[in-house]
């Protein structure tokens, strides 16, 4: 079936470390994205991914990292520098890019990261 | 600043009832909204989308309506069974961006 596959779906985390958050994706699409999201809060985007090897800062990067060496590929890693980064992370993708006819956002079931 | 909101936080309805999840849009330039259903520790659902050239879209037991010249956007559950509880959340997108901005959504509780 095709889909967009997150992992790990739990991650504990100690202060001081790096992670890498997987988002694969079977569905051909070009456009990936991750988001960040908080009680209470709308999703927040992080970075996104229009084609391979090119990616853009979204609204709160600072703190993380991507790479898109594969067009299925799409992971994000956590660094240390990022000061609050206990949260639910969605991955998501769409068929066209973001400067194209926008279209329906398909979403991964999410990775819950907590800092111990 | 740009914002997507939503009237009730929490919407309790009894199982068999039509249930009706309000959200305001804050950009006029929007052209493309989205309805998504969230349950509990899962990622979103696409449930309905609507372009800004129509004010009603319809599915199967629910509906949107949008509203153009109040920024409104709506979505109705008709005949609401418990397996529709959940948190749902509208999404709206400038021609052109990336950016979809997010509401934060309301719960959906359904009653027995």
């Amino acid at each position: 079936d095709g889909g967009i596959t997150q992992s790990p779906k739990y991650l504990f985390r100690k202060e001081g470390q790096n992670v890498t958050l997987s988002c694969e994706q079977n569905l051909n699409h070009d456009a990936m994205y991750w988001y960040r999201q908080d009680p209470g809060q709308g999703l927040r985007l992080i970075y996104y991914s229009q084609i391979v090897n090119d990616f853009q800062k979204g609204d709160i990067a600072e703190g993380y990292s991507v790479s898109r060496e594969k067009k299925e590929s799409f992971p994000l890693t956590v660094t240390s520098a990022q000061k609050n980064p206990t949260a639910f992370y969605l991955c998501a993708s769409s068929l066209e890019g973001p400067l194209e006819n926008t279209g329906e956002l398909f979403f991964g079931e999410g990775s819950r990261l907590t800092v111990l | 600043g740009e914002s997507v909101g939503l009237h009730l936080p929490t919407l309790s309805v009894q199982e068999g009832d039509n249930s009706i999840i309000n959200c305001a849009y804050s950009n006029s330039a929007s052209d493309y909204f989205i309805w998504y259903k969230q349950e509990s520790g899962k990622g979103p659902q696409f449930i309905i989308d609507i372009r800004s050239n129509m004010d009603k879209r319809q599915g199967q037991r629910v509906t949107v309506l949008l509203n153009k010249t109040v920024k409104h956007l709506s979505l109705q559950i008709a005949a609401t069974q418990p397996g529709d509880s959940a948190v749902y959340f509208c999404a709206e997108n400038m021609p052109g961006t990336y950016k979809y901005i997010f509401g934060t959504g309301t719960r959906l509780k359904v009653l027995a």
